[in-house]
């Protein structure tokens, strides 16, 4: 079953609105979460890591204050899109690092399709 | 400069035959490797993983090999299954890093 789980799985919003999908992990603690982006036929990009308590690590060319990522406990981590443009359309998926038995290894969530119009 | 490139776009094989896919990376520091599948619209799962001291690894009918000479690894699926026809992302992580590095994915097919 599902160990990483991710909400809303859709959402669609207008232009200059901000949007908050929610990263869990369901049997396990996780020591890092990580959030990716998906654009059609493309890698997994990675946006951002963080860790419970501490401030989120951002890669090369994300904006932090437009993609707010807060880790409020060890089963829970959030990305805030804020003021939300077309081009932010896009698959954002996370995943969680943790070991549950004999792995340790990153689950990724089921991924949020957001559209902006 | 990608670091993890998956050079085959699509693979189409026959069910009962055998799927070959193939990742190449350039980071001499990647250590561990990991093979993820991904159904459209749905978060990648993990299939299985590599150590760099080891150049084989088998769980079931996927089977991984890695040869760190050439800096190449391969997911073997025996026998193919039309339920194993989803993207297969190679990725690679480097010690202590915690970050993951995909290829592009592979789109596999397999025909009934």
């Amino acid at each position: 079953g599902a160990v990483v789980s991710q909400h809303p799985s859709w959402v669609i919003c207008k232009s200059g609105t901000s949007v908050k999908i929610e990263c869990r992990s369901l049997d396990f603690q996780a020591t890092t979460m990580f959030w990716y982006r998906q654009f059609p036929k493309q890698s997994l990009m990675l946006m951002a890591t963080s860790n419970e308590g501490s401030k989120a690590t951002y890669e090369q060319g994300v904006e932090k204050d437009k993609f707010l990522i807060n880790h409020a406990s060890l089963t829970l981590s959030t990305l805030t899109v804020t003021s939300a443009h077309p081009e932010d359309s896009s698959f954002y998926i996370c995943s969680a690092r943790g070991r549950r038995g004999a792995e340790d290894t990153q689950y990724f969530g089921p991924g949020t399709r957001l559209t902006v119009l | 400069d990608q670091q993890v490139k998956q050079n085959s776009p699509s693979l189409s094989v026959q069910e009962g035959r055998i799927s070959i896919l193939n990742c190449d990376y350039t980071n001499s520091m990647f250590d561990y490797f990991l093979w993820y599948k991904k159904y459209p619209a749905e978060g990648p799962t993990f299939l299985i993983s590599i150590s760099s001291i080891k150049d084989k690894n088998e769980d079931g009918r996927f089977t991984v090999f890695l040869n760190k000479s050439a800096k190449h690894l391969s997911l073997h699926i025996v026998p193919s299954q039309p339920g194993d026809s989803a993207v297969y992302f190679c990725a690679a992580d480097q010690g202590g890093s915690e970050k993951l590095v995909f290829g592009k994915g592979t789109k596999l097919t397999v025909n009934p």
